[in-house]
């Protein structure tokens, strides 16, 4: 099973920032939290990974509170293009154990 | 390096057939993970390899299903008396304890007729 809930799925439109949330209640001291993309058709894209507090990428922000048993996905004006599935995970980066997925939250962008 | 690169793209094969796919990670990557994604749910693990040692293996994944990775290279899944349910997206990744996240490739996907 899967370590992590979120959204099934969400809605916005172009030029609005979008917000995911991902609840983690039994993250383990040596867990990241790590965000992927996947398009139709293709492999899950790596987006932005951390342990605690905030982390600031060229594509996103991760938030994730004090008790780690949440992080937000922030996505700053979010385009037609960003409309994809998007997966929150927990592992542990040193140890390699295989992460697993859940069935993500689909974001549909509109015009 | 270009990335994970998987082969073939696309597989159609009768059932009852044998598959193999291969998949060649990043270079300086030396763990290599096997997915496998039907419509609409998550990738589901399969194996995990770290080198050439084959650490973890999914309790879903029957004995039809074998994963090599000699010489901690590239890899090699194969599926004997492939199954109208195996049709599927096989996914390959890799990762090292040095950088964030997997690299995943773009997939072979089969389809069992």
């Amino acid at each position: 099973l899967a370590k992590t809930t979120q959204p099934i799925s969400m809605d916005s439109y172009e030029g609005q920032e979008v917000n995911i949330t991902c609840s983690h209640n039994n993250i383990a001291t040596n867990d990241y939290i790590t965000w992927y993309q996947q398009f139709p058709s293709q492999g899950p894209r790596f987006i932005i990974q951390g342990y605690k507090t905030k982390v600031t990428n060229e594509v996103a922000s991760l938030f994730i509170p004090a008790d780690r048993k949440s992080s937000t996905l922030s996505l700053p004006r979010v385009s037609l293009s960003d409309t994809a599935v998007y997966y929150c995970l927990v592992g542990d980066r040193q140890a390699g154990t295989a992460l697993i997925f859940g069935k993500g939250t689909t974001l549909s962008v509109s015009s | 390096d270009t990335g994970v690169s998987q082969d073939p793209r696309h597989k159609i094969t009768k059932r009852g057939q044998n598959v193999t796919f291969r998949c060649d990670p990043i270079s300086e990557h030396n763990r290599l993970y096997w997915y496998r994604q039907t419509l609409g749910q998550g990738p589901e693990f399969l194996t995990y390899f770290q080198n050439e040692a084959q650490l973890e293996k999914s309790r879903l994944l029957s004995d039809r299903f074998s994963a090599e990775r000699p010489k901690g290279s590239f890899s090699t899944l194969e599926i004997q008396r492939t199954e109208q349910g195996d049709s599927a997206m096989y996914l390959c990744a890799s990762s090292s304890s040095l950088t964030p996240g997997y690299t995943f490739g773009s997939g072979t996907r089969l389809t069992v007729v």
